[in-house]
Formats: C-alpha cells, sequence, structure tokens
C-alpha cells in the first residue's frame, strides 16, 4: 500500500502571499499525482494533474511540481477564494488515494 | 454541461444495505473510468472503489473489500455502488467521480448514515 503525507498540516498565510504545500508517498508513483481543493460543504475540485498540469478553468497561480515521492502545490499569490482544503492524491496504484489534507487559512 | 448525480443514500441500521447510484450526463460515459470516494463527517477524502469503463477491472479499499459492489451500465450512463454489512464506520458523504487522470468531474455527494 502506497501512504501519502501532507505537510504541513495546516498553513497560515496572509492574502498575496506564497503558499507551498508538500506531499509524499510511501514509494514511487512517477507523475500519477493529482491536487485537489475542497471547500466546506463542497465536492472536491481537481487542480492539476500528472503533478504539474493544470486542470481546464484553473488560474494560472497554481502550479504543481515533483515525481517519484516529492511533490509540491504552490499558490503564488493567495486570493481570498483559495482559503480552502488542499488533498493530493496519487493514481499510480488505485489500491490507495488520498494524503490527509492541507488546510490553508487566512493569517 | 458534463454532470454527475448521485442518489440513493439515507439512514441505514448496523449490518444494513443500500444501494447508491451515480448517474452521468454530457460525456460519452462508456469511455471513462469511474471512482466512489466518500468522506466521513469532519475527516478527509477517502477513495473506495474504482471501475474501468467497460466494468473488467474493479478495484476496493480494502476497508469495504468483500462488502460493497461497484457496477455500471454504460448504456443507463450510471455507476452504482451496492453497499452491504454496513456499519457505522461508513457513515459518510459517498461522491462519484470520473477518473481519466486523477478525478475531474464530481458529483455533489450524496450522505449515509449507518446508526441504530
Amino acid at each position: 500500500e502506497i501512504v501519502m503525507t501532507q505537510s504541513p498540516a495546516t498553513l497560515s498565510v496572509s492574502p498575496g502571499e506564497r503558499a507551498t504545500l508538500s506531499c509524499r508517498a510511501s514509494q514511487s508513483v512517477s507523475s500519477n499525482l493529482a491536487w485537489y481543493q475542497q471547500k466546506p460543504g463542497q465536492a472536491p475540485r481537481l487542480l492539476i494533474y500528472g503533478a504539474s498540469t493544470r486542470a481546464t478553468g484553473i488560474p494560472a497561480r497554481f502550479s504543481g511540481s515533483g515525481s517519484g515521492t516529492e511533490f509540491t502545490l504552490t499558490i503564488s499569490s493567495l486570493q481570498s477564494e483559495d482559503f480552502a482544503v488542499y488533498y493530493c492524491q496519487q493514481y499510480n496504484n488505485w489500491l490507495s488515494g488520498f494524503g490527509p489534507g492541507t488546510k490553508v487559512d487566512i493569517k | 454541461q458534463v454532470q454527475l448525480v448521485e442518489s440513493g443514500g439515507g439512514l441505514v441500521k448496523p449490518g444494513g444495505s443500500l444501494r447508491l447510484s451515480c448517474a452521468a450526463s454530457g460525456f460519452t460515459f462508456s469511455d471513462y473510468y469511474m471512482s466512489w470516494i466518500r468522506q466521513a463527517p469532519g475527516k478527509g477524502l477517502e477513495w473506495v472503489s474504482y471501475i474501468s469503463s467497460s466494468g473488467s477491472t474493479i478495484y476496493y479499499a480494502d476497508s469495504v473489500k468483500g462488502r460493497f459492489t461497484i457496477s455500471r451500465d454504460n448504456a443507463k450512463n450510471s455507476l452504482y455502488l451496492q453497499m452491504n454489512s454496513l456499519r457505522a464506520e461508513d457513515t459518510a458523504v459517498y461522491y462519484c467521480a470520473r477518473s481519466p487522470h486523477g478525478m475531474d468531474v464530481w458529483g455533489q455527494g450524496t450522505t449515509v448514515t449507518v446508526s441504530s
């Protein structure tokens, strides 16, 4: 089983600042890594797939990087609508899935 | 537009059964792998099950293996999750999602509550 971990658990950021979220896999998932944003009461939204490809309609301030076991989601300049929980998910092996999430809140 | 709509959730006693449905529209359902994902109250996302476009390949999380069955009817553009021997820990919002690379389209979710 591939175990996904995320850090930090909570990230406090001021609007306009840069946010860097980390995701680690217990074994290589190649570039089969996605990032999601979830706001309270809503379904998750796909932000990034293939570790670095933005999904349709996702603003350019969201970027993903990494491969193998170490991945990063960067939000270059946080907007008010970006305060949410972010999950990573590996889909290299469908027998496991999501990290525990990083909550990005207002500093 | 591309849409997934779940239904079938509700309150069920421990040991009971429910069948969830997910109706797809706005895309060629038979071209896509599909997944069920759940989220317990106040918790993170948990992948539950996955089915290939033809239905020939299926995976389950260990937590539901032997109790849940995923299926699809491509003629009806529908995905299903048969849930048997339900436990309190199965209480969650259940989402279906289109799964070409990660999960790019999600439904709004249906709530399953297992309680006596």
